[in-house]
């Protein structure tokens, strides 16, 4: 298997454009994750899936940000509008089960000027 | 207070010799524990898991539990410059799906 893909691996855009960042998980993997990281606030969890049901959203920063889970081979995660402050690293992760290891996509870097 | 607390650092050891990064956790009901390594610039990646209490080594890494004291460690043995990243603790409790909770990571340079 590949791993977690994730894309674009870099993403530079205009404050109020709308942004999509793309995950394909890791084949056979019930949980799906999408985290955001800098350096001020770390690892932060946004939202988490399990067999392509959103449980926890609690740490979406607002309704800008929004996330789905089509099938178990593909999630999305949109900003709109995009402002600077959503400049980060966005990871995807997965993993095979409860409690179990997450494996990370390579991240996407996000600009927002 | 933060669910995963890790030293800040940055800690800096000799190569060779041991290096001993720390994590706390507030929720008693966490069941799985992970220490993640992260080089700059790329995404974080398992070192080790632990599920009971005591000791688990593999390698030149040991991780150690105490839940008593909600207390998990990393040590790293005959450290190496290419030890140097920033180690993120994590912590799941299994009886909400799974979901983890990161701490912020300690930096770890080894100077030859």
């Amino acid at each position: 298997d590949a791993g977690v893909i994730q894309s674009p691996r870099h993403e530079v855009t205009e404050m109020g454009q709308e942004v999509t960042l793309r995950c394909k998980p890791i084949s056979g993997h019930d949980y799906l994750f999408w985290y955001r990281q800098t350096m001020m606030r770390g690892l932060e969890l946004l939202i988490y899936f399990n067999n392509n049901v959103p449980i926890d959203d609690s740490g979406m920063p607002e309704d800008r940000f929004s996330a789905k889970m089509p099938n178990a081979s593909f999630s999305t995660l949109k900003i709109q509008p995009s402002e600077p402050r959503d400049s980060a690293v966005y990871f995807c992760a997965s993993s095979a089960g409860r409690g179990t290891e997450a494996f990370f996509g390579q991240g996407t870097r996000l600009t927002v000027v | 207070q933060k669910e995963v607390e890790q030293n800040s650092g940055p800690l800096s050891v000799p190569e060779g010799a041991i290096a001993s990064l720390n994590c706390t956790y507030s929720d008693r009901g966490s069941q799985s524990f992970f220490w993640y390594r992260q080089y700059s610039g790329k995404s974080p990646e398992l070192i080790m898991f632990i599920y009971s209490n005591g000791d688990k080594e593999d390698g030149r890494f040991t991780a150690q539990l105490n839940k008593a004291s909600q207390y998990v460690s990393l040590l790293i043995r005959d450290s190496q410059p290419s030890d140097s990243a920033t180690y993120l603790c994590a912590v799941t409790d299994n009886t909400n799906a799974g979901k983890s909770t990161f701490g912020d990571g300690t930096t770890l340079t080894v100077k030859p």
